[in-house]
C-alpha cells in the first residue's frame, strides 16, 4: 500500500504570495491532518479534516486554510506569505480520528519564503 | 499550547548504551503515542500506550505511562547509530506534539 504523498517536496516563494500544498493520504484513510514544523516552534497542529469536513483547528491565523476532497485528498493554502511561514509542512492520515489510531506521516513539503 | 513536552531536549550517547526520554502532558488522556523523525523527514509512529496500560514493549523500545504524574518515558535499549533521530510524544487531543528530544547515537 502506498504511503502518504505530499507535493511539491520543496517550494520557494516570496513574501505576499500565496501557496497551495497537496497531500494524498493512504488509500482508505479518511482523516487528514496538517502540521507546521519550525526549529523555533516545533511541531504545531494546523487542522484536521475528515470526510471533507474540518473537525479540528489549531491556533493559526486565517491565512492558513485547507480543504478535503471526496477522494480524501487534501490541500492546504497559505495566503499573503510571511517570512515566518518558512517551515516543513507535514500531512498525516489515519483511518478515523478516534482516540486509538496512529497517524501516518508524509515526507513533508519544505516551504521557504524569501 | 503544546500538550506533550519532552525532556531532555537533546541526548548524546554511545552505540550500545540505553537512551531514556521523558514526556509530560497537561490534561487527561486516552492514549499517548511516541514518534520518531529522521532529519527533515516525516514522522514514523513507534508505539501507542493507552491510559489503562502502565508499560508496553516493542522490540528494543519500552514505554511507560504514569497517569498520576501525567508523564511517560521511552527507553531505547542497546542503541544503534540508526536510532539517531528526534523523538516526539503526542496525545490524542488534537495530536499536540512536544518539541521533541534530539537523540544522537555515536558509533
Amino acid at each position: 500500500k502506498a504511503g502518504v504523498t505530499q507535493t511539491p517536496r520543496y517550494l520557494i516563494k516570496t513574501r505576499g504570495q500565496q501557496v497551495t500544498l497537496s497531500c494524498s493520504p493512504i488509500s482508505g484513510h479518511r482523516s487528514v491532518s496538517w502540521y507546521q514544523q519550525t526549529p523555533g516552534q516545533g511541531l504545531q497542529f494546523l487542522f484536521e479534516y475528515f470526510s471533507e469536513t474540518q473537525r479540528n483547528k489549531g491556533n493559526f491565523p486565517g491565512r492558513f486554510s485547507g480543504r478535503q476532497f471526496s477522494n480524501s485528498r487534501s490541500e492546504m493554502n497559505v495566503s499573503t506569505l510571511e517570512l515566518g511561514d518558512s517551515a516543513l509542512y507535514l500531512c498525516a492520515s489515519s483511518t478515523t480520528r478516534d482516540t486509538y489510531n496512529e497517524q501516518f506521516f508524509g515526507p513533508g513539503t519544505r516551504l521557504t519564503v524569501l | 499550547s503544546q500538550q506533550g513536552e519532552e525532556d531532555p531536549q537533546a541526548l548524546s550517547i554511545q552505540e550500545g548504551e540505553n537512551a531514556t526520554m521523558n514526556c509530560s502532558y497537561k490534561t487527561s488522556i486516552n492514549n499517548l503515542q511516541w514518534y520518531r523523525q529522521n532529519s527533515g523527514r516525516g514522522l514514523v509512529h513507534l508505539i501507542l500506550i493507552r491510559s489503562n496500560e502502565r508499560e508496553k514493549h516493542s522490540g528494543r523500545l519500552r514505554v511507560t505511562l504514569d497517569t498520576s504524574k501525567k508523564s511517560s518515558s521511552l527507553l531505547i535499549t542497546a542503541s544503534r547509530a540508526a536510532d539517531t533521530a528526534s523523538y516526539f510524544c503526542a496525545t490524542e487531543d488534537d495530536m499536540r506534539f512536544g518539541a521533541g528530544t534530539r537523540l544522537t547515537v555515536k558509533p
